[in-house]
């Protein structure tokens, strides 16, 4: 049971490029999440997913957009990647029965924009 | 949006002493509020959680108390260790269905041997 799975753990891209930050969860849970962390800032929300099909705007969305691709899997991408996304990012998921589950963190995406 | 502020910054306290981190929040909606430890180079983890419909909650050496007319919420933890050195985030979240968390900017507690 691996639970939430990021890949990659670590990148490096120029200005102007694109990429996409995979996760995968495991534990059947509804609710998915993007957050990233900048030093003195904690966690920010980005995107999150309440459902399967469904996707809306965090605190910090510009730059980025989301794909829920089925139950187990939510992508982030950077169109045109910016230093200022310079970040840790980390996906989350939640789930279960009643309100407020838990969220259960990945091991985070460290991502330097050159 | 909910605000969450989170003091003090940094913590440094004797090996067995106590530690208190304080949360203040300003969405009085707000209903759900954990605690995360963040380890140097790795995930947050969810150390304790309190909903709003209980003023105390304690796990071993961990407690969060919860003071929903003064909308603050604080981590007590006893007899420290080396190894309760970490960053420590507070969250709140609104009882909705994604269960979005709001965080403060965390806590830097370093336990002294």
């Amino acid at each position: 049971n691996a639970g939430v799975t990021q890949t990659p753990k670590f990148q490096v891209l120029k200005t102007g490029q694109s990429m996409t930050l995979q996760c995968a969860q495991d534990m059947n849970h509804n609710s998915m999440y993007w957050y990233r962390q900048d030093p003195g800032m904690g966690l920010r929300l980005i995107y999150y997913s309440a459902s399967e099909g469904t996707t809306d705007k965090g605190e910090v969305p510009n730059g980025y957009n989301v794909s829920r691709l089925n139950k187990r899997e939510f992508s982030l991408r950077l169109e045109s990647a910016a230093p200022s996304q310079t970040s840790v990012y980390f996906c989350a998921s939640s789930g279960g029965t009643g309100l407020n589950q838990p969220q259960h963190f990945g091991d985070g995406t460290r991502l330097s924009i050159l | 949006g909910e605000n969450v502020e989170q003091h003090p910054s940094t913590l440094s306290v004797q090996e067995g002493d106590s530690a208190v981190i304080k949360c203040t929040y300003s969405d009085s909606a707000s209903n759900y509020f954990p605690w995360y430890k963040q380890e140097l180079g790795k995930r947050p983890q969810l150390i304790i959680d309190i909903r709003s419909n209980v003023g105390e909650k304690k796990d071993q050496r961990i407690a969060v108390t919860l003071n929903k007319t003064a909308k603050h919420f604080s981590l007590h933890i006893t007899e420290t260790q080396p190894e309760d050195s970490a960053v420590y985030f507070c969250a709140a979240s609104r009882q909705t269905g994604a269960n979005n968390l709001f965080f403060g900017t965390g806590t830097r507690l370093t336990v002294i041997p």
